[in-house]
């Protein structure tokens, strides 16, 4: 298995751009999130799904939209890039929601800078 | 909401010694906590999950404690080794919150020789 696959490794966007983050697993996992994670603060959850078709929103999800029309992807959008968007974000998942104390598997995340 | 705390200051130790990282929250207890470790330029890889109901986990030179009446969680390296250095995150899971994390900063350890 590839585990947790994240695309591209890293981006350099101008403010405005727009770009989407992509996020694939391969282990049949029900539940997916995005997190980032910037100095001095934790990881923040942006997003989440427990399975596909259903998503919801984390902690910081203004500027960022999900959709998961596919068990195995979760891509991340950025519609409008900020300054403020400039982090590392990490895609994990986790096998099952029923349990709801499952190890998240993380991606190797994507480095993003927004000029 | 949950504020988690953990030293922000690196903790640096000596080889074969035991490295304790703390791990202290606020506000409602968690159903479950989680430790991680992250090196550089890489994803959390999950370590232990501790549930609100036990005292103490281990798995091989890994201890993990959780004392909701202090709101703590002690994570402990035994016999520690240059291998181990790397930063540790811990996160709590809340009660009813299916897979949703909350993370503390990470303390970042250095076993030196």
């Amino acid at each position: 298995n590839a585990g947790v696959t994240q695309t591209p490794k890293f981006q350099v966007l101008k403010t405005g751009q727009s770009m989407t983050l992509q996020c694939a697993q391969d282990m049949n996992h029900e539940y997916m999130s995005w997190y980032r994670q910037d100095p001095g603060m934790g990881l923040r959850l942006i997003h989440y799904s427990v399975g596909a078709g259903i998503t919801d929103q984390g902690e910081v999800p203004n500027g960022y939209n999900v959709s998961r029309s596919t068990t195995e992807d979760f891509p991340l959008r950025l519609l409008s890039a900020a300054p403020s968007q400039t982090s590392v974000y990490f895609c994990a998942s986790s096998p099952a929601l029923a349990l709801a104390q499952e190890t998240q598997y993380f991606g190797p995340g994507t480095r993003l800078l927004v000029l | 909401s949950q504020k988690i705390e953990q030293n922000s200051e690196a903790l640096n130790i000596q080889e074969g010694k035991t490295a304790t990282l703390t791990c202290n929250y606020t506000n409602y207890s968690p159903a479950y906590l989680q430790w991680y470790r992250q090196d550089p330029g890489r994803g959390p890889v999950f370590l232990l999950l501790i549930r609100e109901n036990e005292k103490e986990k281990r798995k091989e030179r890994l201890k993990v404690t959780f004392d909701t009446t202090l709101k703590q969680s002690l994570f402990h390296i035994t016999a520690s080794q240059p291998a181990d250095s790397a930063t540790y995150l811990c996160a709590l899971g809340r009660p009813g919150g299916g897979n949703k994390l909350t993370f503390g900063t990470g303390t970042q350890l250095k076993v030196e020789l």
